[in-house]
């Protein structure tokens, strides 16, 4: 059971220019999301959440974005730099204690 | 500290081999995870403890044994292993299970099956 998903598999961009990863969930029963950013050969990193009670929070360069009535969430970077080229996933927290599920991720290239 | 360590980075081992996983943190969590990620697929839950116990068993098989000595320890002993379980093992951990949902995650161990 897919709870979210993220559509896309990958993502390029140029630097300095704003990167949209967008994710989808099937269930309205949440309460909370995450995005995570992980590199080759280390865990992901959390990067930002949101409650369902938020329409958008923002965190510096990167700003989320959610739409209850579409069941969608998206990810904004901007201004995008090359350190930002990882695969970034969206989670949901589930209702079962500690379970997070994650999208099956998105990976950004940004180039110069 | 923020920091979520795992040992050893690397492992390869046969499949009538035991080894085991090692993970620490110490910022007070109360709640510690493993996770396993084959390429190009996103983290699959294993294991939850929350206070030092098992709340969480993914129907994994017994082949890994997870076990939590202290709150800030998490080990994963592994034998028997099959080709198949060859992946990155990662393990996170949270303030508690109930109510923190940031899970902060280590850099991983990377197991090869032979």
């Amino acid at each position: 059971d897919q709870q979210v998903k993220q559509n896309s598999p990958s993502l390029s961009v140029q630097e300095g220019r704003i990167s949209i990863l967008n994710c989808d969930y099937t269930n309205s029963m949440f309460d909370y999301f995450l995005w995570y950013k992980k590199y080759p050969a280390e865990g992901p990193t959390f990067l930002i959440s949101i409650s369902s009670i938020k329409d958008k929070n923002e965190d510096g360069r990167f700003t989320v974005f959610l739409n209850k009535s579409a069941k969608h969430l998206s990810l904004h970077i901007v201004p995008s730099q090359p350190g930002d080229s990882a695969v970034y996933f969206c989670a949901r927290r589930g209702s079962t204690l500690g379970r997070l599920y994650f999208g099956r991720g998105t990976q950004l290239t940004v180039w110069p | 500290d923020t920091e979520v360590t795992q040992t050893p980075k690397h492992l390869v081992m046969g499949m009538t081999n035991k080894k085991s996983l090692k993970c620490e943190q110490h910022m007070g969590h109360r709640a510690m995870y493993w996770y396993k990620q084959k390429a190009k697929k996103p983290p699959e839950l294993m294991f939850v403890y929350s206070y030092e116990k098992l709340s969480i068993n993914e129907s994994v098989p017994s082949r890994f044994s997870p076990e939590c000595p202290n709150s800030s320890l998490l080990n994963l002993h592994l034998h028997a292993l099959q080709p198949e379980d060859s992946a990155l093992y990662l393990c996170a951990s949270s303030q508690d299970a109930k109510d923190a949902y940031e899970q902060y995650f280590g850099p991983g161990t990377r197991l090869t099956v032979t």
